[in-house]
C-alpha cells in the first residue's frame, strides 16, 4: 500500500520568511496530492491541492509541485505570517479512494 | 449547511470495555471515512466506505476495531475490549462521490484508562 513520509517534523520560522515542506511517497498508482493544515484543537482543513497531470499549482501565497518521477512533492508558504502556524500534512491517494496522510510538521511563526 | 459531525466529543471509558463513535457525514455524501491521531501524531487511515461498494479495511490495527455504515449514511467505528493504547482522537471525514476536498469532523476523543 501507500507510504507517505515528512520532513520535517518540526519547522520555526521568523515572520516573513519563506516555509517550505516536503512529502514523499511510494505508490506510482498515486495521482492525487492534497495538503490540509491543522490549527491547534481543530479539525484538518485542505488548503491546496495537486494532481498527477500538473507540476505545480499556486494559490497566494501557498504553491504544491510535484515531481512524479521521484515521487516527492512539497509545500510553500511565502512571507509566512502568525497565523500560519499550524500542523500541515500532505496526503497522497489513487483516483481519490482511500488517502494516507503523512505524519504531520508543526509550523511555527514566530513574529 | 451543516458540516460532518461526530458524537460523543469526549468518551472516557475503562480499560476492557467496548465503545462506539459515530459519525454523521454531510448529506449527500457517498465517500467516508475513519482517522485515528495520537497525541501531537498524524492522521492514521483506517477505514474507508464508497457508496455500496465492499469498504477497505486495510487500515484497522485489529480485529477490535470495526465499522459499520448504514443506509449510506451514518457510520459508527467500534473498538472492542478497549487498550489503553487506543487512547486517541477519532475522526470522521466525508466527500462527494464526484468531489477531492474530505470534509473532517471534530473528532472524539477517547481515553481508556
Amino acid at each position: 500500500g501507500e507510504n507517505v513520509e515528512q520532513h520535517p517534523s518540526t519547522l520555526s520560522v521568523q515572520e516573513g520568511d519563506s516555509a517550505v515542506i516536503k512529502c514523499t511517497y511510494s505508490d506510482s498508482a498515486s495521482n492525487y496530492f492534497p495538503w490540509y493544515k491543522q490549527e491547534l484543537g481543530k479539525r484538518p482543513q485542505l488548503i491546496i491541492d495537486i494532481r498527477s497531470n500538473v507540476g505545480e499549482k499556486k494559490d497566494q501565497r501557498i504553491a504544491v509541485t510535484l515531481n512524479k518521477t521521484a515521487k516527492h512533492f512539497s509545500l510553500h508558504i511565502t512571507e509566512t505570517q502568525p497565523e500560519d502556524s499550524a500542523v500541515y500534512f500532505c496526503a497522497a491517494s489513487s483516483n481519490n479512494n482511500d488517502m494516507r496522510f503523512g505524519a504531520g510538521t508543526r509550523l511555527t511563526v514566530k513574529p | 449547511g451543516a458540516g460532518v459531525s461526530q458524537s460523543p466529543s469526549n468518551k472516557v471509558t475503562e480499560k476492557g470495555k467496548d465503545v462506539e463513535l459515530r459519525c454523521d457525514p454531510i448529506s449527500g455524501h457517498t465517500a467516508l471515512y475513519w482517522y485515528r491521531q495520537s497525541l501531537g501524531q498524524g492522521l492514521e487511515f483506517l477505514i474507508y466506505f464508497q457508496g455500496n461498494s465492499a469498504p477497505d479495511k486495510s487500515g484497522l490495527p485489529s480485529d477490535r476495531f470495526s465499522a459499520e455504515r448504514t443506509g449510506g449514511s451514518v457510520s459508527t467505528l467500534t473498538i472492542q475490549r478497549t487498550q489503553q493504547e487506543d487512547s486517541a482522537v477519532y475522526l470522521c471525514a466525508s466527500r462527494l462521490n464526484t468531489g477531492v476536498e474530505q470534509y473532517f469532523g471534530p473528532g472524539t476523543r477517547l481515553t481508556v484508562t
